[in-house]
């Protein structure tokens, strides 16, 4: 049961251009999302974080919105660098139905490349 | 801020041996985490401790996988016997106390790639 979907195993992208990540969920308890990035042989690295109570949070160059009605979240990196280049996990997160405990579930990543 | 500390980084070992990871989480964070990331797929959560006690462990494969979270500090996970479909990156995290309505971002270490020959 695959509750956090991440449907493009890949994505290409040339320096300074708009990237695109996208985020499926299934589970309308879910209360809190985030977007993680990895590079290889590392640990994944939290990026940025959105509420349910919200519909878009920004930082820097990178936002993130939320569609709850669709069940959808994207994370947008304007511009795009090179050393954006690694693998994009999302996440979301149930607080309520987990017994008061936070419990995190995770896409199958999107690994990001962007082309100098 | 230190950061979650993992060893051994590497781990090779025969199917049917024994194998244990160690994991040192950023001071004061009193959730800990282990998850398993088998290649081409997202992490997927073995087991959750707030501070010394488990509160998640439904997809802990308990016939083989064992964890404990010495004093809500250390973790150790281990695996007796190994299968090959262990074959894996195991990824230790930590975070602040989180409750009801009260998230918190997870800080990863680089974990421990296990092979199975």
């Amino acid at each position: 049961d695959q509750q956090v979907k991440q449907n493009s195993p890949s994505l290409s992208v040339q320096e300074g251009r708009i990237s695109i990540l996208n985020c499926d969920y299934t589970n309308s308890m879910f209360d809190y999302f985030l977007w993680y990035k990895k590079y290889p042989a590392e640990g994944p690295t939290f990026l940025i974080s959105i509420s349910s109570i919200k519909d878009k949070n920004e930082d820097g160059r990178f936002t993130v919105f939320l569609n709850k009605s669709a069940k959808h979240l994207s994370l947008h990196i304007v511009p795009s660098q090179p050393g954006d280049s690694a693998v994009y996990f999302c996440a979301a997160s149930d607080s309520f139905t987990s017994g008061g405990y936070q419990k995190v579930t995770f896409g199958t990543g999107t690994k990001l490349q962007v082309i100098p | 801020e230190a950061g979650v500390a993992q060893s051994p980084r590497y781990k090779i070992i025969e199917k049917r041996q024994s194998v244990a990871f160690w994991c040192n989480p950023i001071s004061g964070h009193a959730t800990l985490y282990w998850y398993q990331q088998i290649l081409g797929q997202g992490p997927k959560l073995l087991i959750q401790f707030q501070n010394n006690g488990v509160v998640d462990d439904s997809q802990l494969p308990k016939d083989r996988f064992s964890a404990e979270r010495l004093k809500g500090v250390d973790s150790t996970l281990k695996i007796q016997p190994a299968k090959l479909e262990d074959s894996a990156v195991y990824l230790c995290a930590s975070s602040p106390r989180t409750g009801v309505g009260s998230n918190q971002p997870q800080h990863f270490g680089d974990g421990t790639r296990l092979s199975i020959l």
